[in-house]
């Protein structure tokens, strides 16, 4: 089975500081690892991807992923917060060896405080 | 490039009606994905079709189902509503993998479902 955990729904961050938002996952193979964002009424833009090779993935505006297979996680980070960065980040993930379709986590909503 | 587009934007229904979404993907994606997303409980996947086939389903009853037409543009059909049907359904579009092994969907704007 597969799943993905979003350990926080709120993350607050206050502008120009770093960023993380979490995610670990379960798959019973390797995995393939995604990053979406979604902002109010819209639907989810993808940020990033992790296929395979370096553990350290660069995506869209400024942000990143690392790779840990030991801690089965895939946190999202950005060196220097924006306020247009708060939105709704979802963490999903795929089988390899498995079906298309992803699988999503519950969601974290990101507030950028100036 | 024109994007993922879903049609209609909202739709209210009552409950034990019929509710038809349709979605067009991106020219030259030949898969597309439907998924629920209600409040708090993230995106469930409901459908993938791709080439015209329904190739996996997700952990939802019958009276959700759907179709791919040959111009690869797709419905989704959720029959008997219930009021927890309410909800926004994201439509995605992804091309064939190919070497890469995997791409990643493009998500439409939705379809803001809502069952009195």
């Amino acid at each position: 089975a597969q799943s993905v955990a979003q350990p926080e729904d709120q993350v607050n961050v206050a502008e120009g500081n770093p960023l993380t938002v979490k995610c670990t996952y379960s798959v019973s193979g390797n995995p393939y690892l995604f990053w979406y964002v979604q902002y109010p009424n819209r639907g989810l833009q993808f940020l990033l991807k992790y296929i395979t090779g370096d553990n350290l993935v660069k995506g869209s505006y400024g942000f990143e992923a690392e790779f840990n297979k030991s801690q089965t996680s895939f946190h999202l980070k950005k060196p220097s917060a924006l306020v247009s960065d708060s939105a709704l980040y979802f963490c999903a993930v795929r089988d390899r060896g498995g079906a298309n379709n992803l699988f999503f986590g519950t969601g974290t909503r990101l507030t950028v405080i100036p | 490039e024109a994007g993922v587009t879903q049609s209609p934007t909202h739709l209210i229904k009552t409950r034990g009606q019929q509710a038809t979404l349709r979605c067009s993907p991106i020219s030259g994606h030949t898969s597309v994905y439907w998924y629920q997303q209600a409040l708090g409980l993230g995106l469930q996947f409901l459908l993938w079709y791709d080439e015209g086939e329904e190739r996996n389903r997700g952990n939802f009853p019958p009276r959700f189902s759907g179709r791919q037409f040959p111009n690869y543009s797709s419905e989704l059909n959720v029959n008997a509503l219930e009021l927890e049907d309410s909800a926004l359904y994201l439509c995605a579009s992804s091309s064939a993998p190919g070497l890469a092994g995997v791409n990643e969907q493009f998500f439409g704007p939705g379809t803001r479902l809502t069952v009195l």
